[in-house]
């Protein structure tokens, strides 16, 4: 079992949609919970994160975080066809005095005009 | 504030030739880390630097891979001999530090394709 599930996708909506990203995990010693937004030939880059569980909003995005489920949720409201792109869960704990951080696989959004 | 710049883009090479990608990180950045992103996956951790010592290596292909960071700013990842397997992204990003969480911050990537 890895230790970050993620469905791959793609998914693709209409624009205004909302879209429910998800990923669960295995390893209870996670403590900050990211996603992080990857356009095509570009690197990541962090769109949120999170320490506790509950809602975080900034936006059109809201991440949510159930420890108690071991899973976490990225929902964009009013998609639009900017926010298509690969978006990845990322996992981060502390392995012998540094950080570690873990990704998902990605899941391929795309957002139809 | 300048990114984490790499070079270069893109690179093509035959298998068992040798390769070097290089990163320049984030000014006053302490922590560097090499990924590598094959097709549909995530990004995996190859190396992390603190300054210029090794923190955690323990998914680097010592047999073929290498890679340092002179003085604790630059760095270069190497693959020596290539296989075909070795396809893929090269992304490097670095963080302010690792004693707590930090943001890590990617630079654009290499893409390199084995043939």
């Amino acid at each position: 079992q890895k230790e970050v599930e993620q469905d791959p996708g793609p998914l693709s909506v209409p624009e205004g949609a909302i879209v429910s990203l998800n990923c669960t995990y295995s390893n209870s010693a996670f403590q900050y919970f990211m996603w992080y937004r990857q356009y095509s030939r570009k690197g990541p880059e962090l769109l949120m994160y999170t320490y506790s569980s509950g809602n975080k909003e900034d936006g059109r995005f809201t991440a949510q975080v159930d420890k108690s489920s071991k899973y976490i949720s990225l929902f964009i409201r009013d998609s639009q066809p900017s926010d298509s792109a690969t978006y990845l869960c990322a996992m981060n704990m502390n392995s012998g005095g540094y950080q570690k951080v873990t990704f998902g696989i990605g899941t391929k959004l795309q957002v139809i005009p | 504030e300048a990114g984490v710049a790499q070079s270069p883009r893109y690179k093509i090479i035959e298998k068992r030739q040798s390769v070097a990608f290089w990163c320049n990180p984030i000014s006053g950045h302490a922590t560097l880390y090499w990924y590598q992103q094959i097709l549909g996956q995530g990004p995996k951790l190859l190396i992390q630097f603190q300054n210029n010592g090794v923190v955690d290596d323990s998914q680097l292909p010592k047999d073929r891979f290498s890679a340092e960071r002179l003085k604790g700013v630059d760095s270069t990842l190497k693959i020596q001999p290539a296989k075909l397997e070795d396809s893929a992204v090269y992304l490097c990003a670095s963080s302010f530090n690792q004693v707590s969480y930090n943001e890590q911050f990617f630079g654009p990537g290499t893409r390199l394709t084995v043939l």
